[in-house]
C-alpha cells in the first residue's frame, strides 16, 4: 500500500519568507500527486496536483509544486508567503491504477507571523 | 453546484448513542468518500463508494461503523453505539471519474463530540 510522509509537522515563517514543505510518497509506480489546503475553519480544497507532463506543476496563491520521480517527492514552494497563508497544508498521492483511493499525508501546520 | 453538502456540521452526543451524519455529493460525480480527521491520526479514509458501490471499508474502525449510499445524491456515515474515542470532524469528499485521477471536493465537515 503506497504511503505519504510529511516531514514537517509544524512550520513558522515570517511574511515574505521563502516556503518549502516536504512531500515523500512510497510506491515505485505511476501516481498522481495534490496538495491540499485547510484554511482555519475551512474545508480542504485543492491547491494544485501532477497528473502527467511537466513535473513543475503551478496552483492557486502563487504556489507551486515539483515531481522529482526519483526522489519520490513532490515537495511545495511558494517563493513568499503571507499572513493569509496560515493553513494546514496535506499532500496526496492517488494510485493511477486504483482509481478511487487517495492517501493523505499527516499535515503540516504552517503560521505566518505578520 | 453548491459543493458538498454535509449535515449536521456539529453534533455533541452521549457516549452510547447513535449518531448519524449526512453527506449529498455534487451531482455527477462517480466517486464519494468518508473521511475523519484527528489530531492523533491526522485524516483517514473510511469508506468510500464508486457508482453507490462501497469499494473499499478497510479504514472502517470496527463494527460500530457503518455507511450506506442508496443513491447517487445521498450517504449516510453512521455510528452506533458511539464513544468518546470517536470524537473527530468527519468530512465526506467527492470527485468525477477521470480514469485513474481524482480530484477530491470536501465538505465543510462534520464535528462529532461523545462525552
Amino acid at each position: 500500500a503506497q504511503s505519504v510522509s510529511q516531514h514537517n509537522h509544524h512550520v513558522i515563517l515570517s511574511e515574505a519568507a521563502s516556503l518549502e514543505l516536504g512531500c515523500n510518497y512510497s510506491y515505485g509506480g505511476t501516481v498522481n500527486l495534490f496538495w491540499y489546503v485547510q484554511y482555519p475553519g475551512q474545508h480542504l480544497q485543492l491547491l494544485l496536483k501532477y497528473f502527467s507532463g511537466d513535473p513543475l506543476v503551478k496552483g492557486i496563491k502563487g504556489f507551486e509544486a515539483e515531481f522529482i520521480k526519483s526522489k519520490f517527492s513532490f515537495n511545495l514552494r511558494k517563493p513568499s508567503v503571507q499572513w493569509s497563508d496560515t493553513a494546514e497544508y496535506f499532500c496526496a498521492v492517488n494510485i493511477n491504477t486504483n482509481a478511487g483511493k487517495s492517501t493523505f499525508g499527516d499535515g503540516t501546520t504552517l503560521t505566518v507571523k505578520p | 453546484d453548491a459543493g458538498v453538502i454535509q449535515s449536521p456540521r456539529h453534533e455533541v452526543t452521549e457516549m452510547g448513542q447513535e449518531v448519524t451524519l449526512r453527506c449529498k455529493p455534487i451531482s455527477g460525480h462517480d466517486y464519494l468518500f468518508w473521511y475523519r480527521q484527528t489530531m492523533m491520526r491526522g485524516l483517514e479514509l473510511l469508506i468510500y463508494f464508486n457508482n453507490n458501490v462501497p469499494i473499499d471499508d478497510s479504514g472502517m474502525p470496527e463494527d460500530r461503523f457503518s455507511a450506506k449510499m442508496p443513491n447517487a445524491s445521498f450517504s449516510t456515515l453512521k455510528i452506533q453505539p458511539s464513544e468518546p474515542r470517536d470524537s473527530a470532524v468527519y468530512f465526506c469528499a467527492s470527485s468525477p471519474h477521470r480514469g485513474g485521477a481524482n480530484v477530491l471536493t470536501f465538505g465543510a465537515g462534520s464535528r462529532l463530540t461523545v462525552l
